[in-house]
């Protein structure tokens, strides 16, 4: 258990479903990450948050809708998927942003299936 | 722009043999640089890393060194076991002011008893 616990662990959903991945962490980090890895690709990052305030969107289509009521917790919406938004989703933390970064530490994270 | 490529997999080693990944990078500046592992139905963890030229990163017997001139990172472990069997990714990050990684595509090492 690295300290970033991500609930489901599998989720098959239908393209017309909507669906709530989730990321909690006890660490006492201040950033949390949302990352998609899809198969033989590198990991793509899609949303920063810093104390709880969204930082970056890389581009990620409006079907996926992020949300971190608090620093601890960090939500991933998802609503009229395709089947290439099929992959793992994983989240991350960090202490920090920028300075004092240390390296992220991973969640286990959520192995989506659109059908 | 900033980038890693790291060998093509799958590599399959047999228990005890020597392991070598390769990982190059294009980036302005002085990145850091990580390699992560990623064991089955597991997230990434962060395996070693180094954050400037001639530093070597070691931990579980595995090594990297930061080579400045040949922009590389090459992983190595001089006897691999079966509980080595994972997806390796080697990353950078811009700068220590930067908190994005840029990750390569990951290597999948099976070791073999």
């Amino acid at each position: 258990e690295t300290g970033v616990t991500q609930t489901p662990r599998h989720l098959v959903m239908g393209m017309t479903n909507k669906k709530s991945l989730k990321c909690e962490q006890h660490l006492g980090h201040n950033a949390m990450y949302w990352y998609k890895q899809s198969a033989k690709k590198p990991l793509e990052l899609m949303f920063v948050y810093n104390f709880k305030e969204q930082t970056e969107n890389n581009s990620v289509p409006s079907r996926f809708s992020p949300e971190c009521p608090n620093s601890s917790h960090l939500f991933l919406h998802l609503h009229t998927l395709q089947p290439e938004d099929s992959a793992l989703y994983l989240c991350a933390s960090s202490q920090d942003l920028g300075q004092g970064f240390p390296g992220y530490t991973f969640g286990s994270g959520t192995r989506l299936t659109v059908v | 722009g900033n980038s890693v490529t790291q060998m093509e997999g799958p590599v399959t080693l047999s228990e005890e043999a020597f392991l070598t990944i390769n990982c190059t990078y294009t980036a302005t500046g002085y990145p850091s640089l990580f390699w992560y592992v990623q064991y089955p139905g597991e997230g990434l963890q962060l395996l070693l890393k180094a954050t400037k030229a001639d530093d070597k990163g070691s931990n579980k017997g595995f090594e990297a060194t930061y080579r400045k001139e040949t922009t590389s990172f090459h992983l190595e472990k001089g006897s691999v076991q079966v509980s080595d069997s994972a997806v390796y990714f080697c990353a950078l990050r811009r700068g220590s002011n930067d908190y994005k990684l840029s990750f390569g595509a990951g290597t999948t090492v099976t070791v073999r008893a």
